[in-house]
């Protein structure tokens, strides 16, 4: 079965640093783009940046460049979002999906159950 | 970047009824559209690519529409289980852009 599954959820404090995980399993890992969608709370979804595990190319929305960093690890096929300094406004729900390409166009055909993080001093 | 821009905001029909979803984009995406059904407190599924083009296992009365810039998403007769948020996503130009979405909601 292909599957995506998120790590639990996180309680952090301002100015900590955080690295949430998706680990997948049944599909070649290294053949699909994954990548990670914010949803803030009653919000809506925003894409935030890409991962490529054959060559670790990864493509940053500009929103999100500089705030985070996307990373893959083929040897247990887990990507990876990670914040170096954590703030209130990155309380919000991430979700890790795979990212096909059908033709030219990218959409995400498989998602994670989302990782709560909730930042609060 | 592309602004997808969604409307209504809410649409409140009951069942049986037919929901048509419109996702207006900034400049052409081509037929490079999919939209994406989010109910309350799971993640998002695909449920049309390529504009007019269902994903596995979504039922026919869901279909999808349009090009350049103006989409449409149907479901001609809602079931219990369609009541949900429905989002567009461009997947022709980097960044990768989603609609602010349309809450389908029990009238």
């Amino acid at each position: 079965e292909v599957q995506l599954v998120q790590s639990g959820a996180e309680v952090k404090k301002p100015g900590e640093s955080l690295k949430i995980s998706c680990q997948t399993s049944g599909y070649t890992f290294s053949s699909y783009w994954i990548g990670w969608v914010r949803q803030m709370p009653g919000k809506g979804l925003e894409w935030m940046g890409i991962v490529y595990p054959g060559d670790s190319d990864t493509r940053y929305s500009p929103s999100f460049q500089g705030q985070v960093t996307i990373s893959a690890d083929r040897s247990s096929a887990t990507a990876f979002l990670q914040w170096s300094s954590l703030k209130a406004s990155d309380t919000a729900i991430f979700y890790c999906a795979r990212l096909v390409s059908l033709g030219r166009a990218f959409y995400f055909d498989l998602w994670g159950r989302g990782t709560l993080v909730a930042v609060s001093s | 970047e592309i602004v997808l821009t969604q409307s209504p905001a809410t649409l409140s029909l009951s069942p049986g009824e037919r929901a048509t979803l419109s996702c207006r984009a900034s400049q052409s995406v081509g037929s490079y559209l999919a939209w994406y059904q989010q109910k309350p407190g799971q993640a998002p599924r695909l449920v049309i690519y390529d504009s007019s083009n269902r994903a596995t296992g979504i039922p026919a009365r869901f279909s999808g529409g349009g090009s350049g810039t103006d989409f449409t998403l149907t479901i001609s007769s809602l079931e219990p289980e369609d009541f949900a948020v429905y989002y567009c996503q461009q997947g022709d130009n980097w960044p990768l852009t989603f609609g602010g979405g349309t809450k389908v909601e029990i009238k």
